[in-house]
């Protein structure tokens, strides 16, 4: 079955510090990859997606993350991180022809001053 | 702002009670999907229209309907309530009618709170 893993629940961090959250896909088909933000009480919000082509994609508010099909992983990352990005993320896939997104269960991030 | 409204933002109803959420696509979107949000389940899809026709069912309850009218704006209608439909449920909207290359953007949710 097609799933997606985030397997960090909580990171915390200390801002100013780098970050990266991992996901990893399940499926062998050409994945289409995304990454939504979800502030406390909030909707999700599209942070970065990789249909195709380079597989280092730049995002909003400076994240970026990494397609890498041997690994089939899509990680994000951003170089410094501020107090505003806590946050929990998701990570999702969709296939080519398929009408839904599978997400995965989210990595909820803590921010130290 | 994604472009994508939902009402109303926080419901409390009692359980057996029939329930009513509504979302407004981005303009130009022609698909709306929803989903639901809980602490057990995660994000689960639950439905899709397209053009005011159901494309995609997932996993959605019998007790759960939805519709797409002619303005495109959407209603996924919950009946015979019970405590564990208490979620967050989300409208999502992208341009066309299937998965992959399509961007779907999310609102900002329907909290339902069932007592």
């Amino acid at each position: 079955a097609q799933s997606v893993t985030q397997p960090d629940i909580h990171i915390t961090v200390s801002e100013g510090a780098s970050l990266e959250l991992r996901c990893n896909y399940s499926y062998g088909a050409t994945p289409y990859l995304f990454w939504y933000v979800q502030s406390p009480g909030q909707g999700l919000q599209l942070l970065l997606k990789y249909f195709s082509g380079d597989t280092l994609v730049q995002g909003i508010k400076g994240f970026e993350a990494e397609f890498k099909r041997s690994q089939s992983s899509f990680n994000l990352r951003k170089p410094s991180v501020h107090w505003s990005d806590a946050a929990e993320y998701f990570c999702a896939v969709a296939y080519s022809g398929t009408y839904k997104y599978i997400f995965g269960t989210g990595t909820r991030l803590k921010v130290l001053a | 702002d994604s472009g994508v409204t939902q009402t109303p933002k926080h419901l409390i109803t009692a359980t057996g009670q029939r329930v009513t959420l509504r979302c407004s696509p981005r303009s130009g979107d022609l698909s709306v999907y929803w989903y639901q949000q809980s602490l057990d389940q995660g994000l689960q899809f639950l439905i899709q229209y397209y053009n005011g026709e159901e494309r995609a069912k997932g996993n959605i309850l019998e007790r759960f309907s939805a519709q797409q009218f002619p303005d495109l704006h959407s209603e996924l209608n919950l009946s015979s309530l019970e405590l564990g439909d208490s979620a967050l449920y989300f409208c999502a909207s992208s341009v066309k009618s299937s998965g992959g290359q399509d961007t779907q953007y999310f609102g900002p949710g329907t909290r339902l709170t069932v007592l």
